[in-house]
């Protein structure tokens, strides 16, 4: 265990489903992170947030929703996900003078 | 954003074998991390090593911020090496950049 908890590690999940993923840190970190690493891509950053402010949204569609009720929790809700959403989801969670430490992701597979 | 780039892209290696991977970055960076993704997608930190070097058993890292890149030594390579090896730069607040990684293959 590396101090950053996701659950599920799998999924499959049709594309009228709504899911949502979990993040859970007790490292005393404040700001959380949602990557997602698609087959053959480098790692495509998400959301940041930072001290529950979300500070950061790399364009990503409305399909993928963050939420970050406190600075140890964050959570991706899905809904109508394609195809292409299937990838690694990973949560990550850092201190300001510090460096990542990442979840063990969940793998999505939409159908 | 800043360009990070590693190379070579993929390594074969037999088992015992000694190996250098390399990460070059276009900018001035705040923070360079090394991590390992196994092949269940686990990413595990193994340096947090913006300049200097340090080293952690079989492994060792280099950066030199100055000429902008990083080196990871892995010696004595093992089958439970065998995974993705990213490198992460950091210039702004919390932004991490990543490399496409070195696939690296230990054969018995």
């Amino acid at each position: 265990e590396t101090g950053v908890t996701q659950t599920p590690r799998h999924l499959v999940m049709g594309m009228t489903n709504k899911k949502s993923l979990k993040c859970e840190q007790h490292l005393g970190h404040n700001a959380m992170y949602w990557y997602k690493q698609s087959a053959k891509k480098p790692l495509e950053l998400m959301f940041v947030y930072s001290l529950e402010e979300r500070v950061e949204n790399n364009s990503v569609p409305s399909r993928f929703s963050p939420e970050c009720p406190n600075s140890s929790h964050l959570f991706l809700h899905l809904h109508t996900l394609q195809p292409e959403d299937s990838a690694l989801y990973l949560c990550a969670s850092s201190h300001a003078t510090g460096g990542y430490t990442f979840g063990s992701g969940t793998r999505l597979t939409v159908v | 954003g800043i360009q990070v780039e590693q190379s070579p892209p993929d390594l074969i290696l037999q088992e015992g074998a000694n190996s250098t991977l390399r990460c070059n970055f276009s900018d001035s960076v705040n923070n360079l991390q090394w991590f390992h993704q196994n092949p269940w997608g686990q990413l595990i930190n193994l340096f947090y090593i913006p300049s200097g070097t340090k080293q952690n058993g079989r492994l060792s890292a280099t950066t030199v911020a100055t000429e902008r890149y990083s080196l990871l030594y892995i010696s004595s390579s093992q089958t439970t090496d065998s995974g993705v090896y990213f490198c992460a730069v950091v210039a702004n607040f919390n932004k991490f950049y990543f490399g496409s990684g070195t696939k690296l293959n230990v054969k018995p």
